[in-house]
């Protein structure tokens, strides 16, 4: 039963446009959010979390956004560079499990100049 | 800065046979993570250790057994390998209070024919 689902497994964006990345959750018992990057042959790098009681956290040229009654987080990268062409990973860390991490299946985002 | 360390970086084992998976944490950091991803899917949890005592476990088969050492590098150890087994297991590692933001390593490709 898959917790934290992304429904697009891949994007295709523009240099120095917007790629939002989307992601939905089941559990309402998750106090975390997070979204880990990963390159071919490497593990996932942790990008940005935001708490269950927050709805917006914001790192530079990445913010995540976060609706909880839609059970709906998405990240935002702006403005988008060759460089952040990976897959993305949201993930979600319930209070009660210490840490476990509920993945999603990821999205490949790629970014053309 | 020191990132988390996996060895081997690539394993191939036959059916039945034993295999072990290192993995050396951030310093200071207590806690220590292992998932599984297999072709295709999302990481899965597996175990994690807090202070060298198991804190979580998950869908970790009984032939898997795991441990966390008094330097907090732990031991991922698989017995009786089955072709199914054949994926990419990493280690996270956190600290407990900031249990959510987790960092990976470049993870182990176990093979198994």
């Amino acid at each position: 039963d898959q917790q934290v689902k992304q429904n697009s497994p891949s994007l295709s964006v523009q240099e120095g446009r917007i790629s939002i990345l989307n992601c939905d959750y089941t559990n309402s018992m998750f106090d975390y959010f997070l979204w880990y990057k990963k390159y071919p042959a490497e593990g996932p790098t942790f990008l940005i979390s935001i708490s269950s009681i927050k709805d917006k956290n914001e790192d530079g040229r990445f913010t995540v956004f976060l609706n909880k009654s839609a059970k709906h987080l998405s990240l935002h990268i702006v403005p988008s560079q060759p460089g952040d062409s990976a897959v993305y990973f949201c993930a979600a860390s319930e209070g009660t499990t210490l840490g476990r991490l509920y993945f999603g299946r990821g999205t490949q985002l790629t970014v053309w100049p | 800065a020191a990132g988390v360390i996996q060895s081997p970086r690539h394993l191939i084992k036959e059916k039945r046979e034993t295999a072990t998976l290192k993995c050396y944490p951030i310093p200071r950091h207590d806690t220590v993570y292992w998932y599984q991803q297999g072709p295709g899917q999302d990481p899965q949890f597996l175990i994690s250790f807090y202070e060298k005592m198991q804190s979580d476990k998950g869908s970790i088969p009984d032939r898997f057994s795991a441990q966390q050492f008094s330097d907090y590098h732990s031991e991922l150890n698989m017995s009786s390998l089955e072709l199914g087994d054949s994926a990419l297991y990493f280690c996270a590692s956190s600290l407990i209070s900031t249990y959510y933001e987790q960092y990976f390593g470049p993870g182990t490709r176990l093979t198994v024919t």
